[in-house]
């Protein structure tokens, strides 16, 4: 069966300082692959996504940014980040076309103080 | 661009009830609606996928309908339990997955 692992589920770090959140996925071969976030009061947004490896999408503009060095394994970077960087980070995965269902992680919870 | 909205934004119901969430979506242009629960400081679990072509799904307690003409789905929860107690989250696949902001739910026993 298939299992999504993100750590760490929760993140105390600094403004300013460096961001790595990591996703790996199990039991399944070229997922499209998903990091979305949750600011406090708002919806879920996608930040970016992965058809392939190398291959990264971003949705929307930020200080935020994303790898896929293997197959199943998806990364969210940051080199400085900003108190707007608080939020619930979540990450999915999918096969086939992208209207197939999303599947999500335990998600990280980052506090940026 | 596709906008979501979830009303109302949270609901607080006794034990037993029969309650109905509401999702309206600006672009009919879908491949599918999903319901979502979220536990606080959870990631999300899955409650009814409905294909642009399907008008309902049914798990359980559960009722997803779908009206793509319209814009609008709606999930009946049967028989309330404080276990239902959760943020419900609806999403609609186009382009790119959506999400509404959610309802937040709270059955009191």
């Amino acid at each position: 069966s298939q299992t999504i692992h993100q750590w760490p589920a929760t993140l105390v770090q600094p403004v300013g300082s460096p961001l790595s959140l990591e996703c790996t996925v199990e039991g399944t071969s070229n997922p499209n692959l998903y990091w979305y976030r949750q600011a406090a009061g708002r919806g879920l947004q996608l930040l970016f996504y992965s058809v392939g490896i190398g291959q990264i999408s971003s949705e929307v503009p930020q200080n935020l940014s994303a790898s896929r060095p293997q197959d199943r394994q998806f990364i969210l970077s940051s080199k400085k980040l900003l108190l707007s960087d608080s939020g619930f980070y979540l990450c999915a995965w999918s096969t086939g076309p992208k209207r197939n269902i999303q599947y999500f992680g335990a998600g990280t919870r980052l506090s940026v103080l | 661009k596709q906008e979501v909205t979830q009303i109302p934004a949270a609901l607080s119901v006794p034990e037993g009830e029969n309650l109905v969430l509401n999702c309206s979506f600006t672009d009919s242009a879908i491949y599918n609606l999903q319901w979502f629960r979220q536990d606080p400081g959870k990631g999300l679990t899955s409650l009814l996928l409905i294909q642009s072509s399907q008008r309902e799904q049914t798990s359980g307690r559960l009722n997803a309908s779908l009206d793509k003409s319209s814009g609008r789905s709606t999930l009946y929860i049967a028989a309330s339990q404080p276990g239902d107690s959760a943020t419900y989250l609806c999403a609609v696949l186009g382009t790119a997955l959506i999400f509404g902001k959610g309802t937040t739910l709270s059955v009191s026993s």
